[in-house]
């Protein structure tokens, strides 16, 4: 049974420093991983997603990095704003065959002004 | 845009009293899953439709059902809300199966049972 799991499970950090969120999964057969953005009260966007043959993708100052054999994803977040406060998950696709998409609790993000 | 829409954002039940949340796809993706997030939870999946095939996952609750009438409509029907059922409700859809080219979650229900 895949598991994922997510530390820290909250951060907070001074705006402008540059940050690392970690994932870790059990089950290495994933067909892809994708790391989500959840505002308070509200439902999941996209950020990145990483096919299983890739090793990290990027989209402005966000980085993912993907280690299928090490069971590992860290989210990189370059010069941190306020506005990226949030809860970020971790969720990896496609585990054997199957459509389930298992999720990581979290790490909730706040940036300081 | 393309895009998943869900209705309403904020649903309030009674006890026991059926509710239905819905959800629409301008997509056109074969695939859509309900999920469920309670407070601090990771979100959990309850059952995803291929085209018209439904499957459910083994530990769902009989309570919850699920109807999807055409490629871009997908229903949750509560038979009878609980308030552990309280919760928030996820729609998302992915074109191909195994979610290969990823998933598009909508907005979300919030579901308040009193």
């Amino acid at each position: 049974k895949q598991e994922v799991t997510q530390i820290p499970a909250a951060l907070s950090v001074p705006e402008g420093e540059n940050l690392v969120l970690n994932c870790s999964f059990t089950d290495s057969a994933i067909y892809n991983l994708q790391w989500f953005r959840q505002d308070p009260g509200k439902g999941l966007t996209s950020l990145l997603l990483i096919q299983s043959s890739q090793r990290e993708q990027t989209s402005g100052r966000l980085n993912a990095s993907l280690d299928k054999s090490s069971g590992r994803s860290t989210l990189y977040i370059a010069a941190s704003q306020p506005g990226d406060s949030a809860t970020y998950l971790c969720a990896v696709g496609g585990e054997g065959g199957s459509e389930k998409l298992v999720f990581g609790k979290g790490t909730k993000l706040t940036v300081n002004p | 845009d393309a895009m998943v829409i869900q209705n309403p954002r904020y649903q309030v039940t009674q006890f026991g009293k059926p509710v239905t949340l819905s959800c629409s796809q301008t997509l056109n993706h074969n695939v859509m899953y309900w999920y469920q997030q309670k407070s601090s939870q990771a979100p959990k999946l309850l059952f995803h439709y291929y085209d018209k095939d439904f499957n459910n996952e083994a530990d769902t609750p009989d309570n919850f059902q699920s109807r999807r009438p055409n490629t871009s409509f997908c229903f949750l029907d509560i038979r009878s809300p609980g308030l552990g059922d309280a919760a928030m409700y996820l729609c998302a859809t992915s074109s191909r199966v195994g979610g290969v080219g990823g998933y598009t979650f909508g907005s979300g229900t919030r579901l308040t049972v009193v």
